[in-house]
C-alpha cells in the first residue's frame, strides 16, 4: 500500500529549512528516501530502519517513528541544489513489499 | 555509490514493435532488480522485481507477456515491451540491489525514455 507523503509541493528561499513527512496506514519495517531531479534518476538519500532510527548527512536528516508508522525528512538551511522531487519508500516487512510514495516537489529560491 | 547503467537512453518506435531494454550494475552483483515506470509528475511505478535464475514476480495489473523480464546474471536484467502501443510510451527506470531489502538501498540507472508512434 503507498505511503503518503506531506506536503505535496513546497517553495523556500535558500536557507530555510523544510520538513516532509512519509506515513503508512500499516507497520513499517524501513523507511528509504530518495531524490529526484528533473529528467534524472532517483539518488539515495538514506535508509532508517525499525527501532527509532534517527540519521543525518551533511544537513539532510531523517527520523523514523515505528509507533506512529511515519518517518520526516529535515532539510536545514536549503540550498539550491536540494530542489527536486522526493519520494519516501516503504517496506512493510524484511524484503516485502516496498512501495514508492507519491512525493513531494521541493523548490529552492535564491 | 554503485552504478547502474541502462540503455539505451531514449528510443522511439512505431506501434506494434518490440523494444529492449537492458539494465545493468557495473561494479556490483545486483541480487535483485526492479523494474519501474514513471508518468511525468509522478512517483516511479514498480512492475516487477527480478531475482537472477528465477522468474520476475509482477505487479498487479502488470502484463507479464507485454513486459517481458530476464535476469540472465547478477549484472543483467532486460525489459522487453512486446507490441509496444502509444499508451506505453514512459519513462522505465530500473534499480540494483546488492543484498537482501532493509538496509540496502536501490541503485537506479538513468532510465529509458520510451515514445511509441
Amino acid at each position: 500500500q503507498q505511503p503518503v507523503q506531506s506536503p505535496q509541493a513546497v517553495i523556500l528561499r535558500e536557507g530555510e529549512d523544510a520538513v516532509i513527512n512519509c506515513s503508512s496506514s500499516k507497520a513499517l519495517y524501513s523507511v528509504h528516501w530518495y531524490r529526484q531531479k528533473h529528467g534524472e534518476a532517483p539518488v539515495f538519500l538514506m535508509i532508517l530502519l525499525k527501532g527509532g532510527e534517527q540519521k543525518g548527512h551533511d544537513k539532510i536528516s531523517a527520523s523514523f517513528n515505528e509507533k506512529k508508522q511515519q518517518s520526516s525528512l529535515y532539510l536545514t538551511a536549503s540550498q539550491l541544489s536540494y530542489s527536486g522531487t522526493y519520494f519516501c519508500g516503504t517496506e512493510n516487512n524484511y524484503g516485502q513489499n516496498f512501495v514508492f510514495g507519491p512525493g513531494t516537489r521541493l523548490s529552492v529560491l535564491p | 555509490g554503485a552504478v547502474v547503467s541502462q540503455h539505451p537512453s531514449w528510443v522511439i518506435c512505431k506501434s506494434g514493435t518490440s523494444v529492449k531494454i537492458e539494465c545493468r550494475s557495473l561494479d556490483f552483483q545486483a541480487t535483485t532488480m526492479f523494474w519501474y515506470r514513471q508518468f511525468p509528475k509522478q512517483s516511479l511505478m514498480l512492475m516487477a522485481t527480478s531475482n537472477e535464475g528465477s522468474k520476475a514476480t509482477y505487479e498487479q495489473g502488470v502484463e507479464k507477456d507485454k513486459f517481458l523480464i530476464n535476469h540472465a546474471s547478477l549484472t543483467l536484467s532486460t525489459l522487453t515491451v512486446t507490441s509496444a502501443h502509444p499508451e506505453d510510451s514512459s519513462f522505465y527506470i530500473c534499480s540494483a540491489r546488492a543484498g537482501a531489502a532493509g538496509n540496502n538501498e536501490q541503485f537506479f540507472g538513468p532510465g529509458t525514455r520510451l515514445t511509441v508512434l
